[in-house]
């Protein structure tokens, strides 16, 4: 692995399944970020990780969840899928939480029908 | 409320010079952050501006200006391959980035 990846590439969700959005980075990176992007808007902080065991909300937190169990993998979660959902998420990481540079892995193009 | 504002998209030619504007609002400041995204692939770091000035890197320079709120991404001697959507972003005070819609940039022959 060089850098961060994302598994699934892509994927088609019924509303109401569970899915996991799965990011690692293999760069010993503390922080790590979830972010959605929509068409016509800035890329939104879901959720946010500033060092392994430790989580925070960012601007649009609602209907998802993450964990950070070690330093490389930050999984993200939708409990139960809505359409609004629908969306490219990037996950990124960067050295420290106040560091400049995040690097970002190749995004999960995600559609909620 | 925190905001960035920048053009949704603007044209140039081959070879020429374009500059990109972006204002920002954030609460706190510690830095500005200037990305390109080509269509379908993830966002990379292109410059980070948290003095007052002009920062030179290669063909792509950018400038910021705390008391106006102001940064500008100074393309010069256009490729092709430099269309792209470039995404300006404030690091507020919690170190979260703010984005900007992002500008699409289309570079005609």
């Amino acid at each position: 692995i060089a850098g961060i990846t994302q598994a699934p590439t892509s994927q088609i969700l019924a509303a109401g399944r569970r899915m996991t959005l799965r990011c690692t980075q293999d760069m010993r990176h503390n922080a790590m970020y979830w972010y959605r992007q929509d068409l016509g808007l800035g890329l939104r902080l879901i959720h946010y990780s500033n060092t392994a065991g430790t989580t925070g909300k960012g601007e649009v937190p609602d209907g998802y969840s993450v964990s950070r169990a070690n330093t490389d993998d930050f999984p993200l979660t939708l409990a139960s899928a809505v359409p609004s959902q629908t969306s490219v998420y990037f996950c990124a990481s960067s050295v420290a939480q106040e560091y400049n540079e995040q690097f970002f892995g190749p995004g999960t193009r995600l559609t909620v029908l | 409320g925190q905001n960035i504002d920048q053009p949704t998209e603007m044209t140039a030619t081959e070879g020429a010079i374009v500059q990109i504007n972006c204002t920002y609002q954030t609460s706190g400041f510690n830095g500005l952050f200037w990305y390109q995204q080509h269509a379908g692939e993830a966002p990379t770091f292109l410059s980070y501006n948290v003095l007052d000035g002009l920062e030179e890197k290669g063909r792509f320079s950018s400038f910021l200006s705390r008391s106006k709120g102001y940064s500008y991404l100074l393309l010069k001697e256009l490729q092709m391959k430099d269309s792209a959507s470039y995404l300006c972003a404030g690091m507020d005070s919690n170190y979260q980035l703010i984005w900007g819609a992002g500008t699409k940039l289309i570079i005609k022959p």
